[in-house]
């Protein structure tokens, strides 16, 4: 696609309940990353991908939280039992190439999760 | 761990005037990079401008020019001819290579250009 594209824009979701958030690449960008951010905060990281794999999850809060990549395309993260405190913008980003040298990371627009 | 700092939470400038905004980091490593990022409501983050710690001279983009102080830790934006759609949030961040793009932001400045 022309840009990474995140869905969806907004989700609404009870305490407790499952949640699954998706975010589709830049065609040809073999990395990605996930970045959360809360209200009044800059993004934190969460994980990044290259290819298929998880090359870090550091930022991964707890086990509630997991992301994949089957087909080193299309990510989705997913937050099981979820908590108040997990409402915040996810965002996503693409690139070709690890270093920041020769690229960029393209950011996608969100997912703004509200847990009640 | 890499911190960075804005210590600007809001600014408001008028049009065509010519605002800085501030960063400041901390770091041990000597090769790293740093960004500025502009995140308008739309909630998508731009790259507006990219240093390199190696590379002494100041990175400017069009009306976009960084003072990089490495000693002193300090990474400021300046913002020549502001127009309305500069208005924006905007994100100092860190990055320490050769690895993934892991970047470690600072709590943005919220800027607003009157007309």
């Amino acid at each position: 696609g022309a840009g990474v594209s995140q869905t969806p824009s907004n989700k609404v979701t009870e305490k407790g309940k499952y949640v699954e958030l998706r975010c589709d690449p830049i065609s040809g960008h073999t990395a990605l990353y996930w970045y959360r951010q809360s209200l009044g905060q800059g993004p934190e990281f969460l994980i990044y991908f290259q290819g298929t794999g998880a090359a870090d999850d550091s930022g991964l809060p707890n086990d509630r939280f997991f992301a994949v990549r089957p087909e080193g395309s299309v990510s989705t993260l997913k937050i099981q039992r979820t908590e108040r405190g997990d409402s915040a913008v996810y965002l996503c980003a693409s690139s070709l190439i690890r270093t920041a040298k020769n690229t960029e990371a393209f950011f996608g627009q969100g997912t703004r999760l509200t847990v009640v | 761990a890499q911190t960075v700092t804005q210590s600007q939470p809001e600014m408001s400038v008028q049009e065509a005037e010519t605002v800085t905004l501030s960063c400041t980091y901390d770091t041990s490593e000597s090769n790293y990079y740093l960004f500025w990022y502009k995140q308008p409501p739309s909630r998508q983050m731009i790259l507006v401008i990219r240093q390199e710690a190696y590379k002494q001279q100041n990175a400017t983009e069009n009306r976009f020019s960084v003072n990089f102080q490495k000693a002193a830790k300090s990474f400021s934006l300046k913002i020549s001819d502001s127009q309305l759609g500069d208005t924006a949030m905007y994100f100092c961040a860190f990055m320490k290579p050769p690895g993934a793009q892991k970047l470690v932001f600072g709590q943005g400045t919220r800027l607003t250009i009157n007309p």
